[in-house]
């Protein structure tokens, strides 16, 4: 069964950092491109970043690039967004999302973790 | 950067209704279009990628079809556990962009 955890949200200060890491399970990790997505409370997905499988291809959304850096360790089947300079609009829930194709850069999301929540506040 | 323009935003249908939800693409992307469901409080879940072709375990009542710039996901016959908020996304190349979401509720 495949299974996608995050961990690493909470509560933080405009202009401080945080990272957000993501274990996999149940699946061969290394053969898969990951991504992250996000919701901000009673709004709609917005895809932040993804990763392919071997961390040759990366993107971003335009709305965080150059402050996020998405990373993976494919020893430890873990994902990880590292997430600097945070502003209020990036107060949100951040999935954890696997892409549905074997070693594909062109995939849609087929499992999705439960997320976990950032608040970014004074 | 393409954006995704979902239309209508809402819906209310009764039970046994098509439903149909557009999704326009401002550039061409083919057929790398997935639809998702999701519902209150629960996690987003995959209906339909490329373009048209079903995931494995979702309901023939729903389908979709389109390519390069216009797409449709429909709903032959409306349920009541088809309540919910659906998206498209755009998947050919970053950024990997959502439609804003069309929630559908039943009449």
């Amino acid at each position: 069964e495949v299974q996608l955890v995050e961990s690493g949200g909470g509560l933080v200060q405009p202009g401080r950092s945080l990272r957000l890491s993501c274990a996999a399970s149940g699946f061969t990790f290394d053969d898969y491109a990951m991504h992250w997505v996000r919701q901000a409370p009673g709004k709609g997905l917005e895809w932040v970043s993804g990763i392919s499988w071997n961390s040759g291809s990366i993107g971003y959304a335009d709305s965080v690039k150059g402050r996020f850096t998405i990373s993976r360790d494919n020893a430890k089947n873990s994902l990880y967004l590292q997430m600097n300079s945070l502003r209020a609009e990036d107060t949100a829930l951040y999935y954890c999302a696997k892409a549905l194709e074997y070693s594909s850069s062109s995939s849609c999301l087929d499992y999705w973790g439960q997320g976990t929540l950032v608040t970014v506040s004074s | 950067d393409i954006q995704m323009t979902q239309s209508p935003s809402s819906l209310s249908a009764s039970v046994g209704d098509r439903v149909t939800i557009t999704c326009r693409a401002s550039q061409g992307i083919s057929n790398y279009l997935a639809w998702y469901q999701q519902k209150p409080g629960k996690v987003p879940k995959l209906l339909i990628y490329a373009a048209s072709t079903l995931q494995s375990g979702v309901p023939s009542r729903f389908s979709g079809s389109g390519s390069g710039t216009d797409f449709t996901l429909t709903i032959s016959s409306l349920q009541p556990e088809d309540v919910a908020t659906y998206y498209c996304q755009k998947y050919n190349s970053a950024p990997e962009t959502f439609g804003q979401g069309t929630k559908v509720e039943i009449k």
